[in-house]
């Protein structure tokens, strides 16, 4: 079946660095996406991705749809504290299909 | 977009038991699904509520454990029966809606004891 595999597990960064997290599937995706999640909450969606080479930003977040399919990446500029959590990408094959989850980037800012 | 809420946000349940979690959409919805997220995983998809009929269960998980309705387009509720602390999750409704995009519930955190 489909499989995410999403990196890095786990980053710790300082407040201000640049965040950069990715993707990548077994097979084509036709839509990425991308949520956070912070502690005890729903996820969010940041952004939405629907067609191979698209780039969209959302403030500080810059997410690119590969133009494989079968990757996507997502990037934070200037990164601070309130980016603390769980981010996670999701793929969906064809419209009827069930989204894949990767396992998620937990994302720490040192003090 | 779509607006969801969960009902309770939070419960604190004793083996056994049966709790029942109302979720609803601020807009008609076709696709409804719920989520289990134990502690520090992913999200592990558990049905998908279909309108008018019996929701579609993924692999491991039963109607009998997990009975879902879903009366009309804005409205579902997942019971967890008969619990044991291995049920202790989050438990997450979940919408596509707008261009093939799915949204989120804050989520139930479920604690059994």
């Amino acid at each position: 079946g489909q499989q995410l595999n999403q990196s890095p597990q786990s980053m710790f960064i300082q407040e201000g660095e640049d965040v950069s997290m990715n993707c990548t599937s077994s097979s084509i995706f036709n839509t990425w996406l991308w949520y956070k999640q912070d502690p005890g909450e729903g996820p969010v969606l940041l952004i939405a991705l629907y067609k191979a080479g698209e780039l969209t930003s959302n403030g500080r977040l810059t997410a690119q749809f590969g133009i494989t399919r079968k990757d996507s990446f997502l990037n934070i500029s200037a990164s601070i504290p309130s980016d603390v959590g769980i981010y996670f990408c999701a793929g969906r094959g064809n419209r009827d299909d069930k989204i894949i989850f990767g396992k998620g980037t937990r994302l720490h800012i040192l003090p | 977009s779509a607006v969801i809420s969960q009902k309770p946000s939070r419960d604190i349940c004793q083996r056994g038991t049966s709790l029942t979690i109302q979720c609803q959409v601020d807009s008609q919805v076709t696709m409804m699904f719920w989520y289990r997220q134990q502690p520090g995983q992913s999200l592990t998809l558990i049905a998908t509520a279909n309108q008018g009929s019996e929701a579609t269960y993924e692999s491991g998980f039963v109607i009998d454990k997990f009975p879902i309705s879903r009366p009309n387009l804005t409205f579902s509720t997942l019971t967890v029966s008969n619990m044991s602390p291995e049920d202790s999750s989050i438990y997450l409704c979940s919408v596509v809606s707008g261009r093939e995009t799915q949204y989120f519930g804050p989520g139930t955190r479920l604690l059994v004891l």
